[in-house]
């Protein structure tokens, strides 16, 4: 159980391009997503808190209006990188819980976006 | 906010010896402190976690101890092998919100 599903697993595109990456909860409801960046050899960095039916909240540096965050349903979270840029290619991945208090947080496979 | 440091950045150990990876955090009300290996263009996976009432946990292999008063935890993986070559990083949930450690690339020498 506890099932993160992420799609696309790898995109490549276009500068200007926007892009957008799904987060599903197979298995469970998840009223709060995270969503994080990784760059090569470092840490997961947090981007945004995506709660189900409000506006998602974003760590501070974060471009609200670059990093669009949708969480129309208890089992969908979007993230929507938009106008693309080579500096946004990174590891993009997002979590969830299957417990209200956040333990443990489960992580969808992740997606690599490449931007040309 | 939270702000999690892991050390060292780097190990490497022979195969079967132990491992010790240690982070400290600076929010005393975190209260749940997952460790999480991931390998190369993978997903982080949960391999032990702790709560904040109990001071240590043991997985066979892999134990978790937490000092609450000195706001440290540390990972301790014993008879390593070399599958457990990978980054691990420690995680602390504060306010709501997980914060990662920078991350520890295990290297075990066969």
């Amino acid at each position: 159980g506890a099932v993160v599903s992420q799609h696309p697993s790898w995109v490549i595109c276009k500068s200007g391009t926007s892009v957008k990456i799904e987060c599903r909860s197979l298995d469970f409801q998840a009223t709060t997503m995270f969503w994080y960046r990784q760059f090569p050899k470092q840490s997961l960095m947090l981007m945004a808190t995506s709660n189900e039916g409000s506006k998602a909240t974003y760590e501070q540096g974060v471009e609200k209006d670059k990093f669009l965050i949708n969480h129309a349903s208890l089992t969908l979270s979007t993230l929507t990188v938009t106008s693309a840029h080579p500096e946004d290619s990174s590891f993009y991945i997002c979590s969830a819980s299957d417990t209200g208090g956040g333990q443990p947080q489960h992580f969808g496979d992740g997606t690599r976006l490449s931007i040309l | 906010g939270e702000n999690v440091e892991q050390h060292p950045s780097t190990l490497s150990v022979q195969e079967g010896d132990s491992a010790v990876i240690k982070c400290t955090y600076s929010d005393s009300a975190s209260n749940y402190f997952p460790w999480y290996k991931q390998e190369l263009g993978k997903r982080p996976q949960l391999i032990i976690d702790i709560r904040s009432n109990v001071g240590e946990k043991k997985d066979q292999r892999i134990a978790v101890t937490l000092n609450k008063t000195a706001k440290h935890f540390s990972l301790h993986i014993t008879e390593t092998q070399p599958e457990d070559s990978a980054v691990y990083f420690c995680a602390a949930l504060g306010t709501g919100q997980f914060y990662f450690g920078t991350g520890t690339s295990l290297t075990v020498i066969p």
